[in-house]
């Protein structure tokens, strides 16, 4: 079964630190890959995206993400946090044209000022 | 704000009752995406309507239906609750019958609790 695994359920960092979430997915075929946010108080909004082209790609707020599909990853980075990223993240993927998209579990970022 | 708007916020049921919770997407948006999030969870997706038919459906039982009508607006029905029914029901709508490549623009969501 196709599966989506956050390896880091809560991250504490400080401000200006750098951040890489992790993410991995179980699926041989084409994906396409997705970074969910979501504020406190507020929608799950959509980070960046990746179905084509450059595996290196670039969100809101200085997000990025690179797929690497040798490792099944699509994992998140940002060289330097603020304390306004305190907020839980969200990998999702849709393994081909299937309309379901598979979730993780999410990891819960806070942000010290 | 994604201009998707779902009614509850919050609603308190008990065990064996039923239940509709309601969706409107975002203008010019023909599809909509249902998902349930338990606590501590991610989205578990639940069902997508494009035109008014059912377009894809998870791992849930025939106890959860839906339906969407030609204004797009969408409804999520569950029968016979059962406890663990508890959790938030997000609704996301999207472009173009759902290709696997578009954005899903989310709604708050609805709070459900099944005491």
């Amino acid at each position: 079964a196709q599966s989506v695994s956050q390896h880091n359920h809560h991250v504490i960092l400080s401000e200006a630190a750098s951040l890489e979430l992790g993410c991995n997915y179980s699926y041989g075929g084409t994906v396409n890959l997705f970074w969910y946010v979501q504020y406190p108080g507020q929608h799950l909004q959509l980070l960046l995206k990746y179905f084509s082209g450059d595996p290196l790609v670039k969100g809101i707020k200085g997000f990025e993400a690179e797929f690497i599909k040798s490792k099944f990853s699509f994992n998140l980075r940002k060289p330097s946090v603020q304390w306004s990223d305190t907020a839980e993240y969200f990998c999702a993927v849709n393994a081909g044209n299937n309309r379901k998209l598979i979730w993780g579990l999410g990891t819960s970022l806070a942000v010290n000022p | 704000e994604t201009g998707v708007t779902q009614s509850p916020t919050h609603l308190i049921k008990t065990r064996g009752q039923q239940v509709t919770l309601r969706c409107s997407s975002q203008s010019g948006h023909n599809t909509v995406s249902w998902y349930q999030q338990a606590l501590g969870q991610g989205p578990q997706f639940i069902f997508q309507y494009y035109r008014e038919e059912e377009n894809g459906r998870g791992n849930f039982p025939p106890r959860f239906s839906g339906l969407q009508f030609p204004n797009y607006s969408s409804e999520l029905n569950v029968n016979a609750l059962e406890l663990d029914d508890s959790a938030l029901y997000l609704c996301a709508s999207t472009l173009s019958g759902g290709a696997s490549y578009n954005e899903q623009f989310f709604g708050p969501g609805t709070r459900l609790t099944v005491l």
